[in-house]
């Protein structure tokens, strides 16, 4: 079963649009959120990642917000640009563990 | 900068083959993983390692293991390979089995099987 659910499955989004993708997870254990970006022929790599003790965590054009009663988190792209063009994966993990539960992934794609 | 390698980016092999899909991190890691990706499901834990010949099963193990005899390299086997084990498999590898740290991904190996 997939603890970690993602939507929408693909986004197309215009240059300078917001790009929104979100995750909802189950297990009131996890407590690390990351999100990878995968290109092309590429292997995904941490984009950004939050800790549930904060609410949004900013770092230039990309958010997580996160929702802990809801056991929801989100990533935006603000401004988004075609070079963000990418399959987005948000995780999981428990406290003091190193295994990751990915979410189904979402394929961007930014219209020039 | 982190780097992991992955011995194929394609592979074609038959139905009933063994077949070996090697990984290797240059950053004295001490956690490595298999996953396999595919459409619509995500990345899918097969199997990990958090020490030499130290294993433990993913959430899809059935159909495969895997070999770990040295920090650096970590191994993943088909007995014998089935068509439905025609994906893009990912090598990851992270610093320490006891802290959430990131995850570094080698770029892929798509296998086929025949």
């Amino acid at each position: 079963q997939q603890q970690v659910k993602q939507s929408p499955q693909s986004l197309i989004v215009q240059k300078g649009g917001i790009s929104i993708i979100n995750c909802a997870y189950e297990n009131t254990a996890f407590d690390y959120f990351p999100w990878y970006q995968q290109f092309p022929g590429k292997g995904p790599a941490l984009l950004i990642a939050i800790r549930p003790d904060v609410s949004e965590k900013k770092e230039g054009r990309f958010t997580i917000s996160f929702n802990k009663s809801a056991k929801q988190f989100s990533l935006h792209i603000m401004d988004s640009q075609p070079g963000d063009s990418a399959t987005y994966f948000c995780a999981a993990s428990m406290f003091g563990g190193s295994r990751l539960t990915f979410g189904e992934g979402t394929q961007l794609t930014v219209n020039p | 900068d982190v780097k992991v390698t992955q011995s194929s980016r394609y592979l074609v092999k038959r139905t009933g083959e063994k077949v070996f899909l090697e990984c290797v991190q240059d950053m004295d890691h001490e956690n490595m993983f298999w996953y396999r990706q595919d459409p619509g499901l995500g990345l899918r834990l097969i199997y990990f390692s958090y020490d030499v010949k130290m294993k433990e099963k993913g959430d899809i193990p059935e159909g495969y293991s895997v070999s770990r005899e040295k920090k650096e390299r970590f191994s993943l086997i088909l007995e014998s390979a089935s068509t439905n084990q025609t994906s893009m498999y990912l090598c990851a590898s992270s610093l320490s089995s006891s802290r959430q740290e990131t995850q570094y991904f080698g770029p892929g190996t798509r296998l086929l099987v025949l």
